[in-house]
């Protein structure tokens, strides 16, 4: 029964790369949420998405980042044209209906730009 | 801007002491409240979850909620080390959940 699965653990891009940060949620699991973590931050909402469908993209940076979630497949978050800045801590989190019992949190990936 | 605000500490309470996290946040409309526990370098995991008025008990937890006040708590009872980490408090926005900075808590033996 696995968890919410991503990969890569551990990403390094240099700047002006594209970045692809892949989740599969649990079993049964049709939510995906994306969260960005900064060092010594909280955790910052990004991107809300059901299947084939985007919900809440309220908080996703205005350019280069986009996200999915296809029918068939993994969700991915793309980071185009990566900047130091965009250096962080990503979480996916799944839930079997919404936001009612909490999410399940995947192990994150952390991108280095260099 | 909803917010979710928490001290972030450290917090240091010796071992066996009772620990007490506290969170306060903006919305009045916030149905669910949520405590996750994150140790450095991991992923945050669910303790606990509230949605009503009173206290909540499970095992060494108790989490408290205030609507009126617009305030949530965790207590730890019985501290260990092993309870050292970002405690990070999380509320429903609609249709996903806003997260505090979190307060780390030490533990020391």
């Amino acid at each position: 029964n696995a968890g919410v699965m991503q990969n890569p653990r551990h990403l390094v891009r240099r700047r002006g790369q594209e970045a692809r940060l892949r989740c599969s949620p649990m079993k049964g699991h049709s939510h995906v949420y994306w969260y960005r973590q900064l060092p010594e931050e909280g955790l910052k909402f990004m991107v809300y998405l059901q299947k084939e469908n985007i919900i809440d993209e309220s908080g996703m940076p205005k350019e280069r980042f986009s996200a999915e979630f296809p029918k068939e497949g993994p969700s991915i978050l793309r980071i185009q044209q990566v900047v130091r800045g965009d250096s962080a801590a990503y979480f996916c989190a799944s839930s079997q209906s919404g936001t009612n019992y909490g999410y399940t949190f995947g192990s994150g990936t952390r991108l280095t730009v260099v | 801007q909803k917010e979710v605000e928490q001290n972030s500490g450290p917090l240091s309470v010796p071992e066996g002491a009772i620990a007490s996290l506290n969170c306060t946040y903006s919305d009045r409309g916030s149905q669910s409240f949520f405590w996750y526990r994150q140790y450095s370098g991991k992923s945050p995991e669910l303790i606990m979850s509230i949605y009503s008025n009173g206290d909540k008990e499970d095992g060494r937890f108790t989490a408290q909620l205030n609507k009126a006040s617009q305030y949530v708590s965790l207590l730890i009872r019985d501290s260990q080390p092993s309870d050292s980490a970002t405690y990070l408090c999380a509320v429903t926005d609609t249709d996903k959940l806003i997260f505090g900075t979190g307060t780390r808590l030490q533990v020391f033996p």
